[in-house]
């Protein structure tokens, strides 16, 4: 199974400022075949569900804010919040979906405001 | 607009039973491959179970095969799982979630139900 590692476990940001976090899978998720790799980011705020952001690694999700944006290649992948806002204190995770099932997650990165 | 209620949940004692549903709606069910995936309280998302659009196809994650049982009912729009022989480990909260088609991720999520195993 494919093992995702997300980090740091906790940051916090000020408001207006950049968030980065990280996601490194144990195996390359690209797919030559199509040219993508397949990593997903969710949103997950308090007692919400999660919310996708992000698929193949760098294409938001219909409404999504541009200030998400996804980068990364084979097995190092970064979310990136750009203009941190209040709204965005959330739990964010990483997600592979080059071998499925199982379908893996990264154990999650708490945002907050500093 | 896409619509996943989970219901079911509760207050179960180890080695019992549960059946959990969720109603779908919005979207044409029966196209789309739907899933189970649980967060324990204060934990991460972990994948529990799918089935494909007809039903015919399952798969689980280990830690519940033998003991879940994902199924569906195309006609009403909703989506089952059954779970039997519960421990304390599958205390959790159980979302319904939509996989998007041709990309294995999950587009929609419902609010999700609480499964408490505790004697």
């Amino acid at each position: 199974d494919i093992v995702t590692t997300q980090s740091p476990d906790s940051l916090a940001v000020s408001l207006g400022e950049t968030a980065t976090i990280n996601c490194k899978s144990s195996q390359s998720v690209f797919y030559s075949s199509n040219n993508k790799n397949y990593l997903a980011w969710y949103q997950q705020k308090p007692r919400q569900p999660p919310k996708l952001l992000i698929y193949w690694a760098s294409t938001r999700e219909s409404g999504v804010p541009d200030r998400f944006s996804g980068s990364g290649s084979g097995t190092d992948f970064t979310l990136t919040i750009n203009n941190l806002q209040a709204e965005d204190v959330a739990v964010y995770y990483c997600q592979q979906h080059y071998t499925t099932p199982p379908y893996t997650f990264g154990q999650g990165t708490r945002l907050e405001i500093k | 607009e896409v619509q996943l209620v989970e219901s079911g949940g509760g207050l179960i004692q180890p080695g019992g039973s549960l059946r959990l549903s969720c109603a779908a709606s919005g979207f044409t069910f029966s196209s789309y491959w739907m899933h189970w995936v649980r967060q324990a309280p204060g934990k991460g998302l972990v994948w529990v179970s799918r089935v494909n659009g007809d039903g015919s196809s399952t798969n689980y994650a280990d830690s519940v095969k033998g003991r879940f049982t994902i199924s569906r009912d195309n006609a009403k729009s909703t989506l089952y799982l059954q779970m039997n022989r519960l421990t304390a480990e599958d205390t959790a909260i159980y979302y319904c979630a939509r996989e998007m088609s041709t990309t294995q991720c999950f587009d929609s999520w419902g609010q999700g139900t609480l499964v408490t195993v505790s004697s």
